[in-house]
């Protein structure tokens, strides 16, 4: 069955340390993005990537960067300069054009200790 | 930039009550898409809507698209436990390269 699949579901790291986040999909979707969600807050779009070896900013992408190397994977790297990195971090894939929905991974749940 | 302005952020229901919450927009949207997010999951598509006056059904769940095609409303008929959740309203305008504009969800509970 096709989906997309973020790992590690739980992630621990000691403050000043980088952490990469996979984001898998094998739904053979063009675009893929990453959200990040705090308590009792929305969505709110960290980047995003249409095509391989292409991607923008969202609205909080400091602190943050990625790759697309392939089509299936958009890693997500939280670095030491995210001043806030704790919070709940969604990936999702879509067809590309007007008219479709995202489909959700089932999140990453980041503690800085 | 685009704004989503959904209502309400918070409800609690009481089983077998009706639920209902809207999204309003500053622009045009050309589809509208409502989801639901278990705790601790990724958000899940419940109805997607594509055209100005569409009501479509899922269950017991029915949205429908603004003929002003500037807000939607989701309802929930008969609510059960299971349907404790975050629901988030998206939508897309004409140009948007089919990024979503996310509301900020409304979190349902249940009554105490």
């Amino acid at each position: 069955d096709g989906g997309i699949t973020q790992s590690p579901k739980y992630l621990f790291r000691k403050e000043g340390q980088n952490v990469t986040l996979s984001c898998e999909q094998n739904l053979n979707h063009d675009a893929m993005y990453w959200y990040r969600q705090d308590p009792g807050q929305g969505l709110r779009l960290i980047y995003y990537s249409q095509i391989v070896n292409d991607f923008q900013k969202g609205d909080i992408a400091e602190g943050y960067s990625v790759s697309r190397e392939k089509k299936e994977s958009f890693p997500l790297t939280v670095t030491s300069a995210q001043k806030n990195p704790t919070a709940f971090y969604l990936c999702a894939s879509s067809k590309a054009g007007e008219g479709y929905g995202y489909t959700f991974g089932s999140g990453t749940r980041l503690t800085v200790v | 930039g685009q704004q989503l302005n959904q209502s309400p952020q918070s409800m609690f229901i009481q089983e077998g009550e009706d639920v209902s919450m809207n999204c309003t927009s500053s622009s045009i949207f050309n589809t509208w898409l409502w989801y639901k997010q278990d705790p601790g999951e990724g958000p899940v598509l419940l109805i997607a809507l594509y055209k100005a006056g569409e009501l479509t059904s899922n269950g017991r769940l029915t949205a429908q698209f603004g003929i002003t095609r500037k807000d939607s409303f989701l309802n929930i008929s008969a609510s059960i436990p299971s349907d404790v959740g975050i629901y988030f309203c998206a939508g897309q305008f004409r140009g948007s390269q089919g990024n979503l504009i996310f509301g900020k969800g409304t979190k349902l509970s249940v009554k105490p």
